[in-house]
């Protein structure tokens, strides 16, 4: 069955220093990758779309990368502020539109930026 | 609306009373999601509705559970019978189109807890 795994423990960086959050799946061919930010007693907020024949793209602090043989996608801020600190939800989707075929969540990675 | 609308934000109800939960979509949007988020949990996918078509109902957990999308827009999701197991928030999102790579934008919830 297709599994997407995110860092399920907290991940706390210093600020000023890149945060790098992973997104592994199994059993699952997406045509693109998303990367939502979720705030507490928030809904989650679209932050960055990467196609699978993309191997990186960027929005200003934010880096996503996309490989299809690893299965794999790493999410990098750089440049951290306390301000970065939420949940940020990995998302594949297989291209075949909406409803259960379309966008499939991961577990999310809690991310604490230390002043 | 100039985003996606849920009500209420924060329902209490009994064990085995039936709630409704409504979502407004960002206006123009076809495409309507509904996603189930229990405490450490990933998003769980319910319900999605796509302009005329048959909705797909296939994340629905039970047959207590149903939705409907009224002229396009509004819609509601109904629990009968709450259980212990159904508090969760309840997010809502909408997409101006379906397909690949499309990105979809959330309301805040509506937090359920059941009693």
């Amino acid at each position: 069955s297709q599994k997407i795994e995110q860092n399920s423990e907290a991940l706390n960086i210093q600020e000023g220093k890149t945060a790098t959050l992973t997104c592994n799946y199994t059993n699952y061919s997406p045509a693109y990758l998303q990367w939502y930010r979720q705030d507490p007693g928030r809904g989650p907020v679209f932050l960055l779309l990467i196609r699978e024949n993309e191997k990186e793209k960027r929005k200003e602090r934010l880096k996503v990368t996309f490989d299809t043989t690893l299965k794999q996608s790493l999410f990098h801020i750089t440049a951290s502020q306390p301000a970065d600190s939420a949940t940020y939800l990995c998302a594949l989707d297989a291209g075949s539109g909406g409803g259960a075929d379309g966008l499939t969540f991961g577990k999310g990675t809690h991310l604490i930026i230390q002043p | 609306g100039a985003g996606v609308s849920q009500s209420p934000s924060n329902k209490v109800t009994e064990k085995g009373k039936d709630v409704e939960l409504r979502c407004d979509p960002i206006s123009g949007h076809t495409a309507l999601y509904w996603y189930r988020q229990s405490l450490g949990q990933g998003l769980e996918f319910l319900i999605y509705f796509q302009g005329n078509s048959a909705p797909d109902k296939s994340g629905l957990p039970s047959d207590r559970f149903s939705a409907e999308r009224t002229g396009g827009s509004v819609s509601t999701l109904t629990i009968q019978r709450t259980q212990q197991e159904d508090s969760a928030v309840y997010l809502c999102a909408s997409s101006l189109r379906t397909g690949a790579g499309n990105t979809i934008y959330f309301g805040e919830g509506s937090w359920l807890t059941v009693v």
